[in-house]
């Protein structure tokens, strides 16, 4: 297990359609992120799983954005009825769990996919 | 806006030369990391310094953070063109687990 995958890495859809996003973490890592970047802005959070519980989804996250991590392991963003507003590189990251939140820096830090860059046209 | 702020928003430098990028934040927070995105790429971590902590060095990056400011810097010395990337601040508030990231700083070191 080498890194965060993401899947697919470019999709282009017309608007309206369904999408759907897959990211495969680090297997140790039982925290997984959601993030969307535009162009030349910094990553947006979107919504956030500790295992296979979501315990955070930002307002950014429409009613169309669904995302799921069912067995704690993979996680999967749907966008339905996409807009054109969508388009945006979606980001993955995942994180371990330390016995405390401070204790040594790797338990704090974010291993990042190389991102699935969506375009709505 | 959830996000923190980053100056300048880009910077371009000789190679040798010294980039300095700043980052302010909003809330109390547990650790300040720093992150390195080049085009069209993930982001790799480069460095964390906790809220205890007021300056901390990695290589050719010093990190220094000032909690009654609510900001930080990152240093990188002797710039190479291979730095050339844009970099972001990222805190997450007490209390929570999200990251909040800065709005970034693209540098470009010249060669």
């Amino acid at each position: 297990d080498t890194g965060v995958s993401q899947d697919p890495r470019h999709k282009i859809t017309k608007r309206g359609q369904n999408v759907t996003f897959r990211c495969d973490p680090i297997s140790e890592h039982n925290r997984l992120y959601w993030y969307r970047q535009t162009l030349g802005q910094g990553p947006e959070f979107l919504t956030y799983f500790q295992n296979e519980a979501q315990l955070e989804k930002s307002r950014l996250l429409s009613d169309r954005f669904s995302a799921e991590r069912p067995k704690g392991s993979f996680s999967t963003l749907e966008i339905q009825r996409t807009e054109q507003g969508d388009s945006a590189m979606y980001l993955c990251a995942s994180r371990a769990i330390g016995r405390r939140r401070d204790r040594g820096s790797g338990a704090n830090v974010l291993t990042f996919g190389a991102g699935s860059r969506l375009t709505v046209l | 806006s959830q996000q923190g702020e980053e100056d300048p928003q880009a910077l371009s430098i000789q190679e040798g030369e010294n980039a300095t990028m700043n980052c302010s934040y909003k809330t109390s927070i547990n650790n300040l990391q720093w992150y390195r995105q080049n085009s069209g790429r993930g982001l790799v971590h480069l460095i964390l310094i906790r809220s205890n902590e007021r300056e901390k060095h990695s290589g050719r990056l010093r990190v220094t953070l000032d909690t009654s400011k609510k900001s930080s810097s990152l240093l990188i010395t002797a710039s190479r063109a291979a730095d050339t990337a844009s970099y972001f601040c990222a805190t997450d508030a007490l209390g929570t687990y999200k990251y909040i990231f800065g709005t970034g700083t693209r540098l470009k070191v010249l060669a």
